[in-house]
């Protein structure tokens, strides 16, 4: 069945830190693909997506690129702050699918 | 916006007890969905409707139930609870038909078995 597998955390970085999250998965056919992140406290909230190969989904200085050739959606920041620290799901929806299969969550904690 | 709402935040109850989790969304999203997250296996999913009266088992359904009588609410009923369904519940609901459609999130239930 589809699934999806992610780095695990924790991951420290320093302020103005580059980041990167490796996210593959293994799907049939093209499914879409998503960032979510969990700030403390809180519910799920989507950060990014991208529905087809070779698109990048882009928010918030985040960024992922669809790769099917790798079957892989890492998501990347180019310089984290400290209110980045949460928890960060990499997921997937398949093709005509109604259920988001999501990865182990990896939490980031940014230091001042 | 969509908003998703739990009915608790933070729950305690007794083993034995049948525990009800509440969730509310306003969008008339026809999916909603009950996940449970603990530490080191994400979020894993415990049952699903895609309308009003249909349900569907999710990848750990054991020990649990659901009911969507309208549209908008979907509850989880956990028949007699017990020590290991100790975990974070959380809610979600989705649009239909749509390629890529995102999930929206409820805050989440906090449920203690003792």
């Amino acid at each position: 069945g589809d699934s999806v597998t992610q780095m695990e955390g924790p991951v420290t970085l320093s302020e103005e830190a580059f980041l990167t999250i490796n996210c593959t998965y293994t799907a049939t056919g093209y499914p879409s693909l998503f960032w979510y992140v969990q700030y403390p406290g809180e519910g799920l909230q989507l950060l990014l997506k991208a529905t087809k190969a070779d698109d990048k989904g882009s928010n918030k200085g985040f960024e992922a690129t669809y790769r099917k050739e790798t079957t892989s959606f890492h998501l990347e920041k180019g310089s984290v702050q400290v209110s980045d620290s949460a928890v960060y799901f990499c997921a997937l929806l398949g093709a005509g699918g109604f259920k988001t299969i999501f990865g182990a969550g990896t939490r980031l904690f940014v230091k001042a | 916006d969509v908003k998703v709402t739990q009915s608790s935040r933070y729950l305690v109850k007794r083993t034995g007890e049948k525990v009800f989790l509440e969730c509310v969304q306003d969008m008339d999203h026809e999916n909603m969905f009950w996940y449970r997250q603990d530490p080191g296996l994400g979020l894993r999913l415990i049952y699903f409707s895609y309308d009003v009266k249909m349900k569907e088992k999710g990848d750990i359904p054991e020990g649990y139930s659901v009911s969507r009588e309208k549209k908008e609410r979907f509850s989880l009923i956990l028949e007699s609870a017990s020590t290991n369904q100790t975990s974070m519940y959380l809610c979600a609901s989705s649009l239909s038909g749509l390629w890529g459609t995102e999930a929206f999130f409820g805050q989440g239930t906090r449920l203690t078995v003792v």
